[in-house]
């Protein structure tokens, strides 16, 4: 079946720094990825949507400057949370699709991020 | 809009025990996928089942089965004889095939199988 990967699945960074997750498709290209994020013991809430090769497209309430996506190949697609403070401590999941929107999404296995 | 509803919030059965998960949803496309999905403390989400909105026919996989009622816009997961590895948060999800075909997820339901 088809596996999504992503990279680091944990990260412990202080408030301030940087921190990019890496979400990957291993035996699929994926021309859509999406990014999700979940509060603990909360549903997961979709942040935004990324085609490769063009922008992504952000949920409302969702900053752009603060969470960057690039999806610049079909295997690929990157999530630095940038700036990082406590309140954006969480775990973030990629899943990724192939293709048209009948196909499935398929879910990496998720990255916790605690920021200090 | 979607919504999806799982209006238990935590369940708890004794291991063979049989139990079943709510999920209600509200949509106003015609054409939509409803999926099942289990995250166990590990924090993968696993897919158990995504149903067509045309295909009502109920669904049976070992000691997992779902009923579908679109007149309720009910979408019920059991679990037979239920075992402790079946603990886990459940997850009802909608995707709409009009818009981008994004996933809406319910609030989960954390069940607990006691030995």
């Amino acid at each position: 079946g088809a596996v999504v990967s992503q990279h680091p699945s944990r990260v412990i960074c202080k408030s301030g720094t940087s921190v990019k997750i890496e979400c990957r498709s291993l035996d699929f290209q994926a021309t859509t990825m999406f990014w999700y994020r979940q509060f603990p013991k909360k549903s997961l809430m979709l942040m935004a949507t990324s085609n490769e090769g063009s922008k992504a497209t952000y949920e409302q309430g969702v900053e752009k400057d603060k969470f960057l996506i690039n999806h610049a190949s079909l295997t690929l697609s990157t999530l630095t949370v940038t700036s990082a403070h406590p309140e954006d401590s969480s775990f973030y999941i990629c899943s990724a699709r192939e293709g048209g929107k009948d196909n499935e999404q398929f879910f990496g296995p998720g990255t916790r991020l605690t920021v200090l | 809009a979607q919504k999806v509803t799982q209006a238990q919030t935590e369940i708890s059965v004794v291991e063979k025990e049989d139990v079943t998960l709510d999920c209600v949803y509200e949509t106003r496309d015609t054409t939509y996928y409803l999926f099942w999905y289990k995250q166990p403390p590990s924090g993968e989400l696993v897919f158990l089942i995504r149903r067509n909105s045309f295909d009502e026919q109920n669904e049976i996989s070992g000691r997992y089965s779902w009923n579908f009622q679109k007149s309720t816009s009910s979408f019920n997961f059991t679990i037979t004889a239920s075992q402790v590895v079946d603990s886990a948060v459940y997850f009802c999800a909608l995707s709409d095939l009009t818009g981008a075909n994004n996933l809406f997820f319910g609030t989960g339901t954390r069940l607990t199988v006691i030995p």
